[in-house]
């Protein structure tokens, strides 16, 4: 058990709707990291805050949008879901707000567009 | 953005053996962490290893910044070491959290 909690762990949803993830962080980590894992495109990292302010954004589509909050915890809004968006979406937690931290992740929650 | 390059992509062991999984980074880094994906979807962090040698029971992790790149080693292989290994990497001190992860290597293990 690596202390981040993700919910839900399943999801299933047609296209055009839109889902929140929610991610809780290891006791006293102060950064969040969203990941999302598809076939093709294989461990992409989608967004990080830190102590809820965003420090860094990757291949994070305009659809979807992420917010930490004053207790840690996140959650990633994805909207407009096309089939494509089906993936393992994946958050993780460090204690530093650097890359010189380790990081944990959660078990996933797996989304399935229809 | 730095490459991470795995190697072998797929390898099957019988239970019992032993392996070398590399991974090889392009730039210098001040994170690397390798990580077990088992057959279920969890990411298992095995070792947080920017530079230097651990070990962890049967697996063991070396990294040679100078020379970018990692090894894992992985003795006396079970049925329960299957799945996928990545190697995850991030460049410098100024790029935040942006852990990039190569490809993976899959592994199984038969009995």
């Amino acid at each position: 058990d690596s202390g981040v909690t993700q919910t839900p762990k399943h999801l299933i949803t047609a296209t055009g709707q839109r889902v929140t993830l929610r991610c809780s962080p290891r006791s006293g980590d102060l950064s969040v990291y969203w990941y999302q894992q598809s076939l093709d495109q294989g461990l992409q990292f989608l967004i990080q805050y830190y102590n809820g302010e965003e420090r860094a954004k990757g291949n994070i589509l305009e659809r979807f949008s992420a917010q930490q909050f004053p207790d840690l915890h996140s959650e990633l809004n994805l909207s407009s879901l096309e089939l494509g968006d089906s993936a393992l979406y994946f958050c993780a937690s460090s204690v530093a707000s650097t890359s010189t931290g380790e990081l944990f992740f959660g078990e996933g929650s797996r989304l399935t567009v229809l | 953005g730095i490459q991470v390059e795995q190697s072998p992509p797929d390898l099957i062991l019988q239970e019992g053996a032993n392996s070398t999984l590399r991974c090889n980074f392009s730039d210098s880094v001040n994170n690397l962490q390798w990580f077990h994906q088992n057959p279920w979807g969890q990411l298992i962090n095995l070792f947080y290893i920017p530079s230097g040698t651990k070990q962890n029971g049967r697996l063991s992790a070396t990294t040679v910044a100078t020379e970018r790149y990692s090894l894992l080693y992985i003795s006396s292989s079970q049925t329960t070491d299957s799945g996928v290994y990545f190697c995850a990497v991030v460049r410098g001190l100024r790029i935040w959290g942006k852990l990039q992860f190569g490809a993976g290597t899959q592994v199984v293990v038969t009995p």
